[in-house]
Parts: structure tokens; C-alpha cells; sequence
């Protein structure tokens, strides 16, 4: 299993472009997640998934946009580029079953990209 | 907001000492607290984890020891080694199906010199 997969591994963006940020897991988990990684503020969760189909906010959602249209695919969209997204972006994934303990299931991350925006 | 404090924010240990990093929480509903690890250039991977119901959790060099009435829990690495220099973040989660949320503390960078 290759894991957690992220592209791309880095980026520049001008102030105002768009990109997506991929990412795709092949260990059939059901939840995914993204993260950014900013010097001494650790992860922040900007959207999540629980399933094909469905998904949330986190604490950071603002400027993103997310889809899940398949278990393995959970693409992160910046629509309009601005330096304070500038971030090393981490996409995660775990499985949790129907009877419980959602919250303690070992999530598995990718190698983050690392996004500037100037 | 809820919120996991860390500290300290940097670590340096000789070889062969105890590496110790503290976690704060406030929500008393948090139930599951893992440590994870992060080396330069890689994303954080699952180190230890630890459940209120017992008050330390030891795998190999590597403890995790919590006070529930304290909210605190912390990690020690024991008879540290430079292999041990990455990032370790704390982190807190209510273990309920629908919660899949975990918090996480802002990170400590350890730095293991021989």
C-alpha cells in the first residue's frame, strides 16, 4: 500500500490564482481530513470527511473548498489565492466503524505540500 | 475554542537523558490523547496513545503518563538517542462515534545531541 499520497509536493502561487491540492489513499478508509501546518501553531483542521459524499468544516475552512466524490479521493481547492494561506498542507485519513470510538482511530498522514503564496 | 497547550515549544537533550513534554487540556470530555511524531519533510505519524482509564502507558523508550484531575498528560522518552530529534505534537479527542475531530497542541521540537 502506497498510503496517503500527496501532489504536489511543492508550489508557488500568485496572489489570486487557484490551484488543487490532491490527495488519495488506497487503504479504504472512510474519513479524511485536511490540515495546515503553520510554524509553532501545529495542525489546524480545515475540512473533513466522513464518507464518500459527506463533508465539514474544521476550525480553519475559510478560502478552501472540498469534494469527495470517491472513498480514495479528497481534492483541497484554494479558489482565490492569498499569502496567508502560504502553509505546508497535510491530508490524512482513518477508518472507523459503526460501533464507536470514531475519535480514537489512528489517523494516517501524507507528506504535506508545502504552498507559497506571493 | 478547544484547546491542548504545550510545552516547551524547544527541547535539547544529551544523549542517553529523559526527554519530557508536557500537554494542558480543558475539555473535560476529551477521553483519547495520542502523541504523534514528525521528522523533517515527512507528515506526523502515531507515536503512543493513552485512554483516562489508566494513568500511564509505557511502549519501549516511550511513556505517556496522565492525571486526569490535573488535565495534564505528558510524554517521556527515556535513554533518548539523535534518532529521536523530530516534532511531537500532543493531541485530545472525544472518543464518540461522530466526533472525529482531534485537537492538537502547537508542537515541540526535540533535538537530541550526542
Amino acid at each position: 500500500n502506497a498510503g496517503v499520497t500527496q501532489t504536489p509536493k511543492f508550489r508557488i502561487l500568485k496572489i489570486g490564482q487557484s490551484m488543487t491540492l490532491q490527495c488519495t489513499q488506497d487503504m479504504n478508509h472512510n474519513y479524511m481530513y485536511w490540515y495546515r501546518q503553520d510554524p509553532g501553531m501545529g495542525l489546524k483542521l480545515i475540512y473533513y470527511s466522513v464518507g464518500a459524499g459527506i463533508t465539514d468544516k474544521g476550525e480553519v475552512p475559510n478560502g478552501y473548498n472540498v469534494s469527495r466524490s470517491t472513498t480514495e479521493d479528497f481534492p483541497l481547492r484554494l479558489e482565490l489565492a492569498a499569502p496567508s494561506q502560504t502553509s505546508v498542507y497535510f491530508c490524512a485519513s482513518s477508518y472507523s466503524g459503526t460501533s464507536g470510538g470514531a475519535g480514537t482511530d489512528t489517523q494516517y498522514f501524507g507528506p504535506g505540500t508545502r504552498l507559497t503564496v506571493l | 475554542q478547544q484547546q491542548v497547550k504545550q510545552s516547551p515549544q524547544s527541547l535539547i537533550v544529551q544523549k542517553g537523558g529523559i526527554s519530557i513534554i508536557n500537554c494542558a487540556y480543558e475539555n473535560t470530555a476529551f477521553d483519547y490523547f495520542p502523541w504523534y511524531q514528525q521528522f523533517p519533510g515527512k507528515g506526523p505519524a502515531l507515536l503512543i496513545a493513552i485512554r483516562p482509564d489508566v494513568s500511564e502507558k509505557k511502549e519501549g523508550r516511550f511513556t505517556i503518563s496522565f492525571n486526569k484531575s490535573a488535565k495534564q498528560f505528558s510524554l517521556h522518552i527515556m535513554d533518548s538517542q539523535p534518532g529521536d530529534s523530530a516534532t511531537y505534537f500532543c493531541a485530545a479527542s472525544r472518543a464518540n462515534f461522530g466526533n472525529e475531530k482531534l485537537t492538537f497542541g502547537t508542537g515541540t521540537r526535540l533535538t537530541i545531541i550526542p
